[in-house]
């Protein structure tokens, strides 16, 4: 069974640093693409960027280009969504996806809270 | 980026009625389109790929539709647990995009 397993819930103060993550199991790790998505409180649906966790390939939307980096750790199969200095508008639910057909296995979300 | 526009943005429907989604792509994705259904407080679920392919488990009673620009997600006969936000997501070429999302209600 394919199954991705994300960090629990945080809450930070703006420029505080923060990495989140996404065990996947279940599947050859290296083989498939890993998605993030936002989705800030009452809001839709936004992709940060993809990650192939084989060669490390990242691809950032424009709009999250240089806010947040993406990595994996293959030796635990497990992707890290990562921020160095926090907004308080980076306050939302932070999903990570397999990319097989589409995104066709989620994780639970991580809930990031910023705030002074 | 590819824009992608769902309407309408909410959809009033009953139980055992038939609804229909609709998705746009302001430039060709072939059949790269994808629809999720996100219900309150759970991750999004994929419903559909490849514009018209159930994903592994998904009733019947949704299939989806159209190539290039334009794109349906019907529902054939409503139950209560489909009332929820629907998602299109375009995967043509980065930067992939969702649409704004339809909220199925009552």
């Amino acid at each position: 069974e394919v199954q991705l397993v994300q960090s629990g819930a945080e809450v930070k103060k703006p420029g505080e640093s923060l990495k989140i993550s996404c065990k996947c199991s279940g599947y050859s790790f290296t083989n498939y693409w890993i998605g993030w998505v936002r989705q800030v409180p009452g809001k839709g649906l936004e992709w940060l960027g993809i990650f192939y966790p084989s060669d490390s390939d990242a691809r950032y939307s424009p709009s999250f280009q240089g806010q947040v980096t993406m990595s994996a750790d293959r030796s635990i199969t497990t992707a890290y969504l990562q921020w160095s200095s926090l907004k308080a508008s980076d306050t939302a639910m932070y999903y990570c996806a397999r990319m097989g057909s589409a995104g066709d296995s989620w994780g639970q979300g991580t809930l990031v809270t910023v705030s002074s | 980026e590819i824009v992608m526009t769902q309407s309408p943005a909410t959809l009033s429907v009953s139980p055992g009625e038939r609804a229909t989604l609709s998705c746009r792509a302001s430039q060709s994705i072939t059949s790269s389109l994808a629809w999720y259904q996100q219900r309150p407080g759970q991750a999004p679920r994929l419903l559909i790929y490849g514009a018209s392919i159930r994903a592994t488990g998904i009733p019947a009673r949704f299939s989806g539709s159209g190539s290039g620009t334009e794109f349906t997600l019907t529902i054939s006969s409503l139950q209560s647990e489909d009332f929820a936000l629907y998602y299109c997501h375009h995967y043509n070429n980065w930067p992939y995009t969702f649409g704004q999302g339809t909220k199925l209600e009552i």
